[in-house]
Order: C-alpha cells, then structure tokens, then sequence
C-alpha cells in the first residue's frame, strides 16, 4: 500500500520547537518531502531526504528518517509565526509510478 | 523563475456542466500531474503524464480526463460536473525521472465549486 499519514493539528509557542511526524506504508519509497501550503498558496518544496540517509538539516529545519519504523519527522527549530502553515509529508518510489503520494497534511498554529 | 500556471483561481459551475482546468508550465518539464485537495484527505492523485499525448490514471480518476496536446500545458477535464467534485485542484509539473530527486512546482490551485 502507499498510505502516508500524519496528525491533522498541532499548535506551539513562537519560539519553541515544532515536532511533526509522518508514517508510511511502502517500503520501496526512495524519496520522502516536506512540502508546506500558506494560506491561499500552493505547494512549496521545504526540503526532501533520500532513503539511504538517516538525517538531514538545513537551517532552522531538521528531518529524520527511522527506515525500520516507516517514520519521518520534520523539526522546526525557533518557530515563527511566519511558519504557521499546513506541512504536508509526501513519497516517491523509484519504480512503477513516479508520483508522490501525500499525507493529509499538519496544520501548524504558531501562538505568539 | 519557475512557473506553474492555473487559469482560474476561483470557479463556480452547476451540475452537469463540462468543465476544463487548464494549467501550463513554463519550465520543459516531461511530467505533469492533477491532484485534488480536501480537508482531511491531503491531495489525491487523479491522473499524470509522462510526454505529450500521453495519459496515467491516478488513484481517483473516476468522473475525470486529460488532456495533454502540448508539452507546456495539461488540461482536467470535468465531463459532467457534480457537487461531490466541489473541491481545490492542483496542478505539478516535474522534469523527467533522471535517478536523482526531482522537485514537483505546484500551481496556486483553482477552487471548483459545483452547485
């Protein structure tokens, strides 16, 4: 199966770490993105970790894959009101249909 | 600057209409896609392509077709409108699978409302 799922909302301080996770189901994913939707906007690439690594950073914001577990974590460090989004987890496999599959996206509400 | 294209934001239309999505990309980009968002479900596959005149069914692509007669623009077609296709469409264009990852641009959506 190809489902990714995610916890609808999660809701922090301005200034603390956001945590969001994100299973899936289809061992032969090679690729797993963080895509974040502003409000009336479409989709824009956060960032994206190949299979075969276990962590990647890229300033304020951290993922994390446990291959075994089939979970992905994006961390957001310091978060800003600005961040306040919908995050959405998505894969892709390298074989068969080259399309990602998404999760049903975290709302993320940034208090100030 | 890479651009994906929707040509409506907002439409409205009745049921039974025949209605068309058109999105275009500026970027020479092999592999285009039709998503749908609804709350809750994240986004759906409806149907992709890989070149031109060439059509995949995605994972709902029931009440749906495509239509794919240039590279640069991939057009959803509704062929008889209902409410229960009420819903934001989004349009993706990639560049074609090289075995390193290619990023998919998304187009700002159009919201359908069926009535």
């Amino acid at each position: 199966g190809e489902d990714v799922e995610q916890s609808l909302f999660l809701s922090v301080r301005e200034g603390d770490s956001s945590v969001i996770n994100c299973t899936y189901t289809d061992s032969s994913s090679t690729y797993l993105y963080w895509y974040k939707q502003e409000p009336g906007a479409g989709l824009q690439l956060l960032t994206y970790i190949f299979s075969n690594m276990d962590m990647k950073q890229d300033q304020r914001l951290t993922v994390l894959l446990n291959k075994k577990d089939k979970h992905l974590s994006l961390r957001i460090a310091d978060t800003q009101t600005g961040d306040s989004a919908i995050y959405f987890c998505a894969e892709m496999r390298d074989t068969g249909r080259r399309a990602l599959t998404f999760g049903s996206g975290t709302r993320l509400q940034v208090q100030p | 600057d890479v651009k994906v294209t929707q040509s409506s934001r907002y439409l409205v239309k009745r049921t039974g209409e025949k209605v068309f999505l058109e999105c275009v990309q500026d970027m020479d980009h092999e592999n285009m896609f039709w998503y749908r968002q609804d709350p809750g479900l994240g986004l759906r596959l409806i149907y992709f392509s890989y070149d031109v005149k060439m059509k995949e069914k995605g994972d709902i692509p029931e009440g749906y077709s495509v239509s794919r007669e240039k590279k640069e623009r991939f057009s959803l077609i509704l062929e008889s409108a209902s409410t229960n296709q009420t819903s934001m469409y989004l349009c993706a264009s990639s560049p074609a699978w090289s075995g390193t990852n290619t990023e998919a641009f998304f187009g700002q959506g159009t919201r359908l409302t069926v009535v």
